[in-house]
């Protein structure tokens, strides 16, 4: 069984763009949720998707936003790029509604000069 | 809120010997899992070992077993027979669970030991 996709690996953009990372869980996963990961603020969840629908959302501005398809691949899209959002971000999925094991994939590293 | 606290930034052990990493986390929930995730170089996140908070005995996995104090908000990951492949950051997490459902999909994480196995 293939495990979660995330591509791309590495993505530079400049400040002002906007950016879309992609995210294919698990097969059979309904799950998605979304993390960013930095050296000061360490792992900080974004949001998480079931069934299409966001049910959880944590404390990012609105320039931070996500989707998921009917086949449950998910998108996380970040608008008006700053330089504090260069990070690493990571994907997980859930077989389960309640989310009793994350399976992470190998993330998108985003760079914003 | 939840919060997640790992005191150890780094570690290091020789190969074959035992380590032990300490977490503590604090919660007014009940209903709570708690996780140790690896991340090596490659920065795949990989799930270690869960233990459900209901559950008094300790959750093995292989060479990796826990110490859960509920009473004291402990969680401890020991590492027995350590191998050159454990060399990696390790993540203490915690998810509630339950009514509501307002923890869907979020891990709140401590800040990360990072573990260097010698040969």
């Amino acid at each position: 069984k293939a495990g979660v996709t995330q591509t791309p690996r590495y993505l530079i953009k400049t400040r002002g763009q906007q950016v879309t990372l992609s995210c294919s869980p698990i097969s059979g996963h309904r799950s998605v949720s979304w993390y960013q990961q930095t050296p000061g603020q360490g792992l900080q969840f974004l949001f998480e998707y079931f069934s299409e629908t966001q049910r959880n959302k944590g404390n990012f501005p609105g320039r931070f936003s996500g989707r998921q398809f009917s086949n449950s691949r998910s998108e996380m899209n970040v608008s008006t790029l700053e330089l504090g959002d260069s990070a690493l971000y990571l994907c997980a999925s859930s077989q389960e509604a309640t989310n009793e094991k994350l399976f992470f994939g190998s993330g998108t590293q985003l760079s914003v000069l | 809120a939840q919060t997640v606290t790992q005191s150890q930034p780094e570690m290091s052990v020789q190969e074959a010997e035992t380590v032990t990493l300490s977490c503590t986390y604090d919660t007014s929930e009940n209903n709570y899992y708690l996780f140790w995730y690896k991340q090596p170089p490659s920065r795949q996140m990989i799930l270690v070992i869960r233990q459900e908070a209901y559950k008094q005995q300790n959750a093995t996995e292989n060479r990796f077993s826990v110490n859960f104090q509920k009473a004291a908000k402990s969680f401890s990951l020991k590492i027995s027979d350590s191998q050159l492949g454990d060399t990696a950051m390790y993540f203490c997490a915690f998810m509630s669970w339950g009514a509501g459902g307002t923890s869907y999909g979020k891990l709140t994480f401590g800040q990360g030991t990072i573990l260097t196995v010698h040969p």
